[in-house]
Order: C-alpha cells, then structure tokens, then sequence
C-alpha cells in the first residue's frame, strides 16, 4: 500500500511570507500529526488531527495552524515566516491516534 | 505534561560490539514505542511494546518495558554499520486520557567505527 505522502519535498521561502505544506495519509489512517524537527530540538509535536477534529496542539505559536479534510488529507499552514521557522515538517498518520505511526519523508523548509 | 528523556545522546560503537540505549517516561505510559531515523531520512516505525516488563527481539535488536510502564531500553548486539541512525523512543498517550500527542525523546544517535 502507498506510504504518507508530503509535498512539496523541500521549500525556499523569505521571511515574512506563508506557506502550506500537504500530507496525504495512508489510506484508512484518519489520524494525522505533525512534527517539526530541528537539530537541536528533536521532535516537536505541532498538531493531531482525526475526523477533520484538532485533538491536540503542541506549544507552537498562533503562526502554525492546520487542517484535515473529509478524506484525511491534512494541511498546515506557517504564516509570516522567521528564519527560526526552518526545519523537517514530518506528517504521521495512524489508525486512530494510538499505535505504531507511518511518517511520511517531510517537507524540508528554509526560510531566508 | 509528559516528558520522555533517552540516553546517552551519542553512542559511538565498534562494528561488532554491543550497546543499550535507554528512555525514560515522567509519566506512566500505555505502551512505548521505537523509531529508527537513518541520516537524512524520516522516522521509521520499529516496534511497539504494551505490556508491564515486555520483551520483543528482533534478529539483533531486543527491547524491554520496564515493570512500571515509565521505561525502556533497547539493546543492539554485535553492531554492524547498518545500524547507523538515531532511535528514537515514544511515548504514546494513555488510553483513558484526551491527550493525542505522541511524545518522542531526543534521540540517541549512533555511529559505527568499521
């Protein structure tokens, strides 16, 4: 069966602008989270979403927001962006939030 | 909020030597979880473990949950270069509780002196 799925692979974006980045997860999966990784902070958990619902919110600013559609698809969105918003946004989804999760490859941003 | 801590955070290995990484949870937790990253690539999903002192193996990778369900170890014999990458453990959230955040720990990350 097809993996997660996330594009763009990378982005190049000037501070100040926006971004949307997209994960398409495994077919069946209706949980969804995100993760910035950096580094030197590791895993960042930003959002879980399952059934279009944000379960939960990691400790990232107002900037970073997210969505899921009807079909699991998620989005998130960085608005303004700052050189310290550069990093691997991995998406992961998983039957329901609770068991083994299935990363997709990420979407490597940099903002200059 | 739940904290998951790893140590060592560097494991500098000779192929064919033994080594154990360790996690630690703040919090009691449902089951743990392992991950492997290999250097530019995405966390990849190696084992889950559910019940109080579990032991899984897998060829040469053994994991163990602790008694209490607040740690775990993972324990490499005879490394081989393969084994290159940060594992990475995590702690999923309760079954009871509203939390769905799959907290991860730092990492430790290990290299192979051929």
């Amino acid at each position: 069966k097809a993996g997660v799925t996330q594009t763009p692979r990378y982005l190049i974006k000037t501070r100040g602008q926006q971004v949307t980045l997209s994960c398409s997860p495994i077919s069946g999966h209706r949980s969804v989270s995100w993760y910035q990784q950096t580094p030197g902070q590791g895993l960042q958990f930003l959002f879980e979403y399952f059934s279009e619902t944000q379960r939960n919110k990691g400790n990232f600013p107002g900037r970073f927001s997210g969505r899921q559609f009807s079909n699991s698809r998620s989005e998130m969105n960085v608005s303004t962006l700052e050189l310290g918003d550069s990093a691997l946004y991995l998406c992961a989804s998983s039957l329901a939030g609770i068991g083994g999760y299935t990363f997709g490859s990420g979407t490597r941003l940099t903002v200059v | 909020g739940q904290q998951v801590m790893q140590i060592p955070q560097y494991q500098h290995v000779q192929e064919g030597e033994d080594f154990t990484t360790y996690c630690n949870s703040s919090t009691t937790l449902s089951n743990i979880q392992w991950y492997k990253q290999r250097p530019g690539g995405h966390p990849v999903f190696l084992i889950q473990l559910v019940k109080s002192g579990e032991v899984k193996k897998q060829k040469r990778l053994t994991f163990q949950f602790g008694e209490a369900k607040k740690n775990s170890s993972l324990h490499i014999t005879a490394t081989q270069t393969t084994d290159v990458g940060t594992y990475f453990c995590a702690g999923p959230p309760r079954e009871d509780s509203n939390d769905y955040k799959l907290s991860f720990g730092a990492g430790t990350t290990v290299t192979v002196r051929a």
